[in-house]
C-alpha cells in the first residue's frame, strides 16, 4: 500500500536559520500533499498544502516543493523562530479517488533561541 | 470556526473492557476520521466515514469498530480493550473539496 517516509525524525536549528524536512511517497497516483504542525499538547493543524499540478507553493516564511518524478516533497521554513518548535507531519493522498491521508512519522523541530 | 470535540481527554480502562470514544463536530462536514498517534509512527488511520452509516477501514482497523448514526457524531469502539491499544486517539473532520482536516483535542487512552 501507500507509504510515506519522513526525514529527519528530529531537527535542531538556531533561531533565524532555515529548516528543511523531506518526505518521499510510494504511490505515483498521489496528487495532494499537506503539511500539519502539532505543537506540544495541541492538535495537528494544516499549515500548507500542495497539489501535483504545482511545483512550489509559498506562504510567508514557509514553502513546500514537490518533485513528482522523484516522488518527494519538502517543507522549508526560513528565519525560524522559537514558536516554530513543534512536530511536523507530511502526508500524501490520492484526492478525487480516496479520502485517505497517509501520514509520515513526523519530525520534531526544535528552534534554539 | 470549526469545532471538533472528543468525549474525554484522558481515559483509563482495564484489559477486556468495552471502550467508547466519541467525536462530535459542529460544521456539517461529510467526512470523519479516527486516527491513533504513537511516537515514531505518526498518525495511522483506523476507520473513516464519508456519510451517515457509511464507513471504511483504514490501515489498522483490527480490534476496532465504528458507528456513525448522525452526521455530527462518529464513535470509535474498542470491543475488548488490550494493552497494545494504549495510545492517543485523534478524531478529524473534513469537508469535501478543501481537503483540510480539522482535528479534535485527542483522547489519551491507557489500558491496564
Amino acid at each position: 500500500g501507500e507509504n510515506v517516509e519522513q526525514h529527519p525524525s528530529t531537527l535542531s536549528v538556531q533561531e533565524g536559520d532555515s529548516a528543511v524536512i523531506k518526505c518521499t511517497y510510494s504511490d505515483s497516483a498521489s496528487n495532494y500533499f499537506p503539511w500539519y504542525k502539532q505543537e506540544l499538547g495541541k492538535r495537528p493543524q494544516l499549515i500548507i498544502d500542495i497539489r501535483s499540478n504545482v511545483g512550489e507553493k509559498k506562504d510567508q516564511r514557509i514553502a513546500v516543493t514537490l518533485n513528482k518524478t522523484a516522488k518527494h516533497f519538502s517543507l522549508h521554513i526560513t528565519e525560524t523562530q522559537p514558536e516554530d518548535s513543534a512536530v511536523y507531519f507530511c502526508a500524501a493522498s490520492k484526492r478525487d479517488s480516496s479520502y485517505k491521508l497517509i501520514f509520515g512519522s513526523g519530525t520534531r523541530l526544535l528552534v534554539r533561541p | 470556526d470549526v469545532k471538533v470535540t472528543q468525549s474525554s481527554r484522558y481515559l483509563v480502562k482495564r484489559t477486556g473492557e468495552k471502550v467508547f470514544l466519541e467525536c462530535v463536530q459542529d460544521m456539517d462536514h461529510e467526512n470523519m476520521f479516527w486516527y491513533r498517534q504513537d511516537p515514531g509512527l505518526g498518525l495511522r488511520l483506523i476507520y473513516f466515514s464519508y456519510d451517515v452509516k457509511m464507513k471504511e477501514k483504514g490501515d489498522i482497523p483490527e480490534g476496532y469498530s465504528v458507528s456513525r448514526e448522525k452526521k455530527e457524531r462518529f464513535s470509535l469502539i474498542l470491543e475488548s480493550a488490550s494493552t497494545n491499544q494504549t495510545s492517543m486517539y485523534l478524531c478529524a473532520t473534513e469537508d469535501r473539496g478543501p481537503y483540510e482536516q480539522y482535528f479534535g483535542p485527542g483522547t489519551r487512552l491507557t489500558v491496564t
